[in-house]
């Protein structure tokens, strides 16, 4: 079936630091995928997404390019700050599904 | 406009007993799926509803049900509820469930704690 694996561990870096968060994905047809964020006590946010190959998605300072290629998502954002600090997943979606398969999550902590 | 809602937003029960828990979707928005999310499982997703009927199911027990209204509200039940049922509940909802992948927005969930 669909699934989606992400980097194992917590994420640690500086403010102003580059982030990178490896998502990798498996699935049949044409999915598309999405970042979404999670702060403390809180339900997940929508970060960005990319319905297509060769797709960007962007939002706040955060990237990530659909790669059908490497079946992959990498999320990436150039200086991190520290309310960037929460916990991210990496998801997809099939066409014609509702259903979202969800990665394990990366803490990431941003120490000022 | 106003995000999804949830209520409660934290319960407490104890083993045996059942729960429902409520959800209201964005205005508009006919689909809603429910996810459970554990430190050790993660987000699994239960099960979606779109017009009232459930579309998708995940591997989830019987215990689990659930039903929508006809205003798109959405309810979910766990019947004899069990330590391992304790969890973060979030439902989230889109604008419809056709042929494209549509947004999921998500409610902040309900904080479910069996003793």
């Amino acid at each position: 079936g669909d699934s989606v694996t992400q980097m194992e561990g917590p994420v640690t870096l500086s403010e102003e630091a580059f982030l990178t968060i490896n998502c990798t994905y498996t699935a049949t047809g044409y999915p598309s995928l999405f970042w979404y964020v999670q702060y403390p006590g809180e339900g997940l946010q929508l970060l960005l997404k990319a319905t297509k190959a060769d797709d960007k998605g962007s939002n706040k300072g955060f990237e990530a390019t659909y790669r059908k290629e490497t079946t992959s998502f990498h999320l990436e954002k150039g200086s991190v700050q520290v309310s960037d600090s929460a916990v991210y997943f990496c998801a997809l979606g099939a066409y014609g599904n509702n259903r979202l398969a969800f990665g394990k999550g990366n803490q990431v902590v941003v120490i000022p | 406009k106003a995000g999804v809602t949830q209520t409660p937003r934290y319960l407490i029960k104890t083993r045996g007993q059942q729960v429902t828990l409520s959800c209201s979707p964005i205005s508009g928005h006919r689909s809603v799926s429910w996810y459970q999310q554990t430190p050790g499982q993660g987000l699994q997703f239960l099960f979606e509803y779109f017009s009232e009927t459930q579309r998708n199911k995940g591997n989830f027990p019987g215990r689990f049900s659930g039903r929508q209204f006809s205003n798109s509200r959405s309810e979910m039940n766990v019947s004899t509820l069990e330590l391992g049922d304790s969890a973060l509940y979030l439902c989230a909802s889109s604008l419809e469930s056709s042929g494209e992948q549509e947004t999921q927005y998500f409610g902040p969930g309900t904080r479910l704690l069996v003793l």
